[in-house]
């Protein structure tokens, strides 16, 4: 069955970078485009980026100058990284598998979500 | 980029109310729209695409519609197991979520 699946520290200082892996299985990276969600605690959704099946990467203007977002094949993982972490970027991060079909176009299965705090 | 407001923020209803959350999108979004429960402690969980297609395993008391700019979840008999923040989706241009209902029972 699909899974999703984030990893990475809960705890990162403020200015670093942050790391986190999202392995995938039941599906393969090649077929489905895998997005990154987040969400500050208790507040709404925003959508971070897209790796598509090509390959290919699109980013949330808002936080494009400090995010990318890259993956090995091989090993079903979905890498985000992202630099000069503020603490408004505490949140919990999800990756999601995009579904598409001519006129849809929806995040069908979901990571359980990983809690990063941005704190020193 | 395109904004999406939902209201209200918060909604109490009863056990059986039929109740309906809104969804405005700052520009015509043609239909692209979703919609996703998140329970407490939980992923998001899709309910309902394309405005009005009900994901599999989703009960019918869940329906969704609209046009333009404007849309809608309907819960038709509510249920305690319903009880989430509900978030509407646009995929027009890019990918944009409302800000949340949090559906609460009274």
């Amino acid at each position: 069955q699909v899974q999703l699946k984030e990893s990475g520290p809960g705890l990162v200082q403020p200015s670093e970078t942050l790391s986190l892996t999202c392995t995938v299985s039941g599906f393969s990276l090649t077929s489905n485009s895998v997005h990154w969600v987040r969400q500050p605690p208790g507040k709404g959704l925003e959508w971070m980026g897209i790796i598509r099946s090509g390959g290919s990467t699109d980013y949330n203007s808002a936080l494009k100058s400090r995010l990318s977002i890259s993956r090995d094949t091989s090993k079903s993982q979905v890498f985000l990284k992202m630099n000069s972490l503020q603490t408004e970027d505490t949140a919990i991060y999800y990756c999601t598998r995009g579904y598409s079909s001519y006129i849809e176009y929806y995040f069908d299965y979901w990571g359980q979500g990983v809690m990063v705090t941005v704190s020193s | 980029d395109i904004q999406m407001t939902q209201s209200p923020s918060l909604l109490s209803a009863s056990v059986g109310d039929r109740v309906t959350l809104s969804c405005k999108a700052s520009q015509n979004i043609y239909k692209y729209l979703n919609w996703y429960q998140q329970k407490l402690g939980e992923a998001p969980k899709l309910l309902i695409y394309y405005t009005n297609s009900l994901q599999t395993g989703i009960p019918s008391r869940f329906s969704g519609s609209g046009s333009g700019t404007d849309y809608t979840l309907t819960i038709s008999s509510l249920q305690p197991e319903d009880v989430a923040t509900y978030f509407c989706q646009q995929y027009n241009s890019w990918w944009t979520f409302g800000g949340g209902t949090k559906l609460e029972l009274k």
